[in-house]
């Protein structure tokens, strides 16, 4: 596709509901980052995936979340018995190269709102 | 302290306006992103820049590396370019982005 695409881009979820949210990013993008984006707040990193190794899964809140990338290509991003905490804006972005300094390219983002 | 502060955090202009925002970082870095998103989320990558100063258009993105310090200009501002202005700093090897709360900037007619 022209660029990253999220999927979908708003979810409601009720208070300990499981919840998917996937991303397809540039095709050929070896780098693949999740951030979330709490209102007013700049992003913030979750989690990163070069092809299908998960190199860097520091800014998980918390073992409910939970994101996978098995063939290299599309990733999802799961969040389990969500809580309220957990509204926000769920960002992709990829990027052509691993590691290092590379422009990522950003999705539109989910808006998960848990109520 | 937050790594990565930018000033202002509003900022109102009327269209032709010449606009500077501010970014400071705390950490070493390799490269610094500016940002910028437009409601409903979508992000878009202005600059990255190591060293110097890039022009692309009305915007122009320079950095101090030594005192940690870059700016985002907007020459002849325009209504289209009201938007959220984030700056952003790689914080590993691996490309993972810290970044700033981001600018609100609105630009009047």
């Amino acid at each position: 596709g022209a660029g990253v695409s999220q999927s979908p881009r708003y979810k409601v979820a009720k208070r300990g509901q499981d919840v998917a949210l996937r991303c397809d990013p540039i095709s050929g993008h070896v780098s693949l980052f999740w951030y979330q984006q709490a209102l007013g707040q700049g992003p913030e990193f979750l989690t990163y995936f070069q092809n299908e190794a998960q190199l860097d899964k520091s800014g998980l809140p918390s073992d409910r979340f939970f994101a996978e990338r098995p063939e290299g290509s599309v990733s999802t991003l799961k969040i389990q018995r969500t809580q309220q905490e957990d509204s926000a804006v769920y960002l992709c972005a990829s990027s052509l190269a691993g590691g290092g300094a590379n422009i990522q390219y950003f999705g539109a983002g989910t808006r998960l709102s848990v109520l | 302290k937050n790594e990565v502060e930018q000033s202002p955090q509003n900022l109102t202009a009327q269209e032709g306006e010449f606009i500077t925002i501010n970014c400071s970082y705390s950490v070493g870095i390799s490269a610094l992103h500016w940002l910028q998103q437009h409601p409903g989320g979508g992000i878009v990558s202005l600059f990255m820049l190591s060293s110097g100063k890039k022009k692309h258009g009305r915007l122009i993105a320079t950095i101090n590396i030594q005192e940690k310090h870059s700016s985002l200009h907007i020459t002849a501002s325009h209504p289209r370019d009201s938007a959220v202005y984030i700056c952003a700093v790689l914080g590993g090897s691996q490309g993972n982005l810290i970044f700033g709360k981001g600018t609100k900037l609105s630009v009047k007619p």
